[in-house]
This record gives C-alpha cells, structure tokens and sequence, in this order.
C-alpha cells in the first residue's frame, strides 16, 4: 500500500513558472525525501528534510514540511523543460526502519 | 564512481517461467533494496538486505525471493511467474542499514511476462 498520496497527480506548465506538488503521509516520520522519476527510469534523490525541519532549499528547489498536518510540498522555482518528470514524496513509516514508502507521485509537464 | 547497475534492462517471460534479476551496489554500500514499480504507481518495497542478512520484506508473495553476495551485489529471483508481475524492478543502495539514508536508484529492469 502507499504510505503518502501526492497532489495533483498530474501538472502542466510554461518554462519560467513555479511548480508546487504536495504530499500527504499517514504515519509519523524521522524525515522525508523527495525523488525525481525520468519516463519510467531509475529514482533521483532530490531532497531530505527532517521532522524537526519546517523548510530546506537546494538550488531551485524549496521543500517544506508540516508534521502536524503530516504533509509536505516541493517547489520548483523558473522551471526548465528537463524539470519534466513524475516527482514522487517517501517516507520510512514508524516501526518499519528498512521499508521506504513512496507516493503515487506527481507527473510534471513543463512545455516551453 | 559508477552508480548503481542492474541486469537485464529489459527481460521478455512467459507465465509460470523464473526469473532472475542482479543489482550491483555503489562501492562502499552495504545495503541493497529491491521495489516493484507497475506503471502508473510508485515503486513497492520488496526487499532490503544489509551485511547479507535480509533486513525486510514487503508485502509479496513467496515466489519472490533474493539474496546478497560477499560483495554486495544482489539477485531478485521471481518463480512461477504472473502477469501481474510485469512492471520496473528497481534496485537501490545505500551505506547503512536504515532506509532513512538517501537511496541510489539503479535504472531499473523492465519485466514484461506473457
């Protein structure tokens, strides 16, 4: 079963346009990482933040995360056509220290 | 530094064929996971090993099994295969043995059963 659900399941915009995903988890967490997904290839590691971190920036990225909602969002800022990818939150539910769960992921269209 | 590799990239069976699947780890890594990603979700914990011991196990039927060698490397073996078994298997590694660690991803094997 997904441990998180993302939103929206699918994005399209312009080159130059922010883009916001969000997850939502159901369990507690010591963090959450993000992942990029290229046409059905392997996972990238875009992103780690802590549950005792609100906010963390790397490049042109901006996470953020809400443990009392149990939610986070990635922003992608003066997104590129190469940004086009599905984008996909994990977490490591509590119990489980072996098993990453991820979402169902975000499809990301960027057209120029 | 090479990433992590698996083998085959693309593999054709037919039902009730086996299936074996190898993952080699990012040198330095101990641990290797396993993930079944069908399309259109995300990818499904299968396995993690670390140190050669399995570490955990998802949801999968025991026709799924796998194995860490000495060096690292790991098989997912597949018996009596389904139709439902066509999807991306990934592997990933990381140093230690918490799924916590930031995962490398290999570019997968894509299964496709008849």
């Amino acid at each position: 079963s997904q441990q998180g659900e993302e939103d929206p399941q699918a994005l399209s915009i312009q080159e130059g346009e922010n883009a916001t995903m969000n997850c939502s988890y159901k369990t507690s967490i010591n963090n959450l990482q993000w992942y990029r997904q290229n046409s059905g290839r392997g996972l990238v590691h875009l992103i780690l933040i802590r549950s005792n971190e609100r906010e963390k920036h790397s490049g042109r990225l901006r996470v953020t995360l809400d443990t009392s909602k149990k939610s986070s969002s990635l922003l992608i800022t003066a997104s590129r056509a190469a940004d086009t990818a599905s984008y996909f939150c994990a977490t490591v539910p509590s119990g489980t220290a072996s098993k990453l769960t991820f979402g169902t992921g975000t499809r990301l269209q960027v057209t120029l | 530094d090479a990433g992590v590799t698996q083998s085959p990239t693309h593999l054709i069976k037919t039902r009730g064929q086996h299936v074996t699947l190898r993952c080699s780890p990012i040198s330095g890594h101990k641990s290797v996971s396993w993930y079944q990603q069908v399309l259109g979700q995300g990818p499904q914990f299968i396995f993690q090993y670390y140190e050669k011991e399995e570490r955990g196990r998802g949801n999968f039927p025991d026709r799924f099994s796998a194995r860490q060698f000495p060096n690292y490397s790991s098989e997912l073996n597949v018996n009596a295969l389904l139709l439902g078994d066509s999807a991306l298997y990934l592997c990933a590694s990381s140093w230690g043995q918490w799924a916590q660690e930031t995962q490398y991803f290999g570019p997968g094997t894509r299964l496709l059963v008849l």
